[in-house]
This record gives C-alpha cells, structure tokens and sequence, in this order.
C-alpha cells in the first residue's frame, strides 16, 4: 500500500515568489493536515482539510492557503515568500481525521529561500 | 495553551543498553499521545498511539506509558541498536487544537556500536 507522497522533495525560491505544494494521501484516506518543520520552532500545524472542507487552522499568517481536491489529494500555497519560510513542509493523512486516528506522514518538501 | 517538552534533547548510548526518553505535557485534557521517529532528511514515522483512556502501547522492543494526570509520557526502548538513531517526537492530540498534533522538539538519540 502506498505511503503519503508529497512533491517536490526539494524547492528552491526567491523571496517574493510563490509556492504550491502538493500532497497525495494514502489511498482511503480523507484528512490530509499540513506542518512546517523548522530547527527553531520544531513542528507546527498549518492546516486539515477533510472532503474538501478546511477543518481546522494553525497560527500562520494568511500568505499560508491550502486546498483539497474530491480525489482528497491536497495543495499548499505560500505567496509572497519571506526568508522564514525555509522549512520542511510535511503532509499527514489519517482515514476519517478522528481524533483518536493516528497520522502518517510523508517525507516532505524541503523549501529553501534564496 | 498546550505545550510539549522532550528532555534530554540529545542522548548518546552504547549498543545494548535499555533506555528511556520522556515527553511531558500541560495539560492532561488530550485525546491520545503519539511517538514519531524522524530520520534525517525523512519524514515521521509513527511508532505508538497511547489513546487517553490507555496505561500504555507496546511494539516489539518499544514501550510507551502514559500517565496524563501528571501530564508525563516515556518511551522506553529494549537492547538499543544503531538502528535505533534517530531523532524521536512525541505529539499530544488535545481539546483545545482539535485534529491538530501540538510536537514537542524531539530527543535526538545516537546508538553507537
């Protein structure tokens, strides 16, 4: 069975451009949540989205959008990119996103801000 | 607000030896506590879920307990292998954030043979 598949693995930018990232859950599986992995900050909660819906948001600024498709694969969008943004960016996706359903993760875009 | 703290935040081990990391929390109003293993440069891979309702999980070499009135979790690892480096997170589901996994930092462990 097929893991969550993110791509790229690797981003290069400049500060001002924008972004999409994609994430492909396991097959079966309706949530997908977004993190942004720093050596600063650790791992932080972006987004869930659940059948196309937002469900739940973190505490990032609105340049940080997502969307889900009916196939639940999912996108990130980071628009007027800032040098803080480099991170790894890390997908999960659960079957019904409950809360006592266990997240697996895919092994992320690695995003650098030239 | 949730918060999550893994202490040590590295560990280094000879091969053999029985270890334990620790993962504290906040508050104890959580739904389950999960252990991750993060290999550099990969992803998360999920080791045990404790459900709030649960003592502890076990997986071969691994044991997790919980204990959520004091807000403390251990992972305890049998017979370390070098294998067994890598960089280990705990996450907490809570009341508060959701479907959203509030991490702690890690304890990067090294096993060394």
């Amino acid at each position: 069975k097929a893991g969550v598949t993110q791509t790229p693995r690797y981003l290069i930018k400049t500060r001002g451009q924008q972004v999409t990232l994609s994430c492909s859950p396991i097959s079966g599986h309706r949530s997908v949540s977004w993190y942004q992995q720093t050596p600063g900050q650790g791992l932080q909660f972006l987004f869930e989205y659940f059948s196309e819906t937002q469900r739940n948001k973190g505490n990032f600024p609105g340049r940080f959008s997502g969307r889900q498709f009916s196939n639940s694969r999912s996108e990130m969008n980071v628009s007027t990119l800032e040098l803080g943004d480099s991170a790894l960016y890390l997908c999960a996706s659960s079957r019904l996103g409950g809360h006592n359903q266990p997240q697996h993760f895919g092994d992320g875009t690695r995003l650098s801000i030239l | 607000k949730q918060e999550v703290t893994q202490i040590p935040a590295a560990l280094s081990v000879p091969e053999g030896e029985n270890l334990v990391l620790n993962c504290s929390f906040t508050d104890s109003a959580i739904y389950n506590l999960q252990w991750f293993r993060q290999d550099p440069g990969k992803g998360l891979t999920s080791l045990l879920l404790i459900q709030s309702s649960q003592r502890e999980q076990t997986s071969g070499r691994l044991n997790a307990s919980l204990d959520k009135s004091s807000g403390r979790s251990t992972l305890y690892i049998a017979a370390s292998q070098p294998g067994d480096s890598a960089t280990y997170l705990c996450a907490v589901k809570d009341n508060q954030a959701g479907t959203a996994l509030i991490f702690g930092k890690g304890t990067t462990l090294s096993v060394s043979s």
